[in-house]
């Protein structure tokens, strides 16, 4: 079975100011690792994921994620948010040895604040 | 801008109307799925179309009904809905299934309402 955890339901940032969202998950066969970004009323858009290779993945807008196979983590950052920014994002895994298909954590509420 | 188009955006619908939620991508994809998403809720998995035959139905009520008209074409077919199936209904698309590396693109979704 697989499970991910975002443990943080909301953050709250200053404008500006960098974020990190956590991301942790477990599963019993290797994963791939997704971030997708829901802006209010819309559907989700991938940021990044990690297929293999370099663990620090780059993004769009910005994000960055790395993947920590050791703490079974893959958290997000950016170093400087901006109000566009405030939206729900969800951290995903789908199995290695499986078909394609979505795991996903309950989701992390971004807010930037002026 | 998203690829995978959905409409219509909004739908209130009665619990004895019948309605369709229609999806169409053109990227080529051989995956279609539909999750189903309430307020402050991750997406959850309903069906899965691969190449244009059903794959997965997650234990969805015969209420809702998928079809795949063609390799671009998705439907959600909705008969005697009850007001909690009042959701955002999200249409997605994939190259394929066998490989789980593909990236899951969705659209913008369907607001349904049930009254």
């Amino acid at each position: 079975a697989q499970s991910v955890t975002q443990l943080d339901s909301q953050v709250p940032v200053f404008e500006e100011a960098p974020v990190e969202l956590r991301c942790n998950y477990s599963s019993s066969v290797s994963v791939y690792l997704f971030w997708y970004v829901q802006y209010p009323n819309q559907g989700l858009q991938l940021l990044l994921k990690y297929l293999s290779g370099s663990t620090l993945v780059k993004g769009i807008n910005g994000f960055e994620a790395e993947f920590n196979k050791s703490q079974t983590s893959f958290h997000l950052r950016k170093p400087s948010v901006h109000i566009s920014d405030t939206a729900e994002y969800f951290c995903a895994v789908s199995l290695r040895t499986g078909a394609n298909n979505l795991f996903f954590g309950t989701g992390t509420r971004l807010t930037v604040i002026p | 801008d998203t690829e995978v188009t959905q409409t219509p955006k909004h739908l209130v619908m009665g619990m004895t109307n019948k309605k369709s939620l229609k999806c169409e991508q053109h990227m080529g994809h051989r995956a279609m799925y539909w999750y189903k998403q309430k307020a402050k809720k991750p997406p959850e998995l309903m069906f899965v179309y691969s190449y244009e035959k059903l794959s997965i139905n997650e234990s969805v009520p015969s209420r809702f009904s998928p079809e795949c008209p063609n390799s671009s074409l998705l439907n959600l077919h909705l008969h005697a809905l009850q007001p909690e199936d009042s959701a955002l209904y999200l249409c997605a698309s994939s190259q394929e299934r066998k490989y789980s590396g593909n990236t899951i693109y969705f659209g913008e979704g369907s607001w349904l309402t049930v009254v």
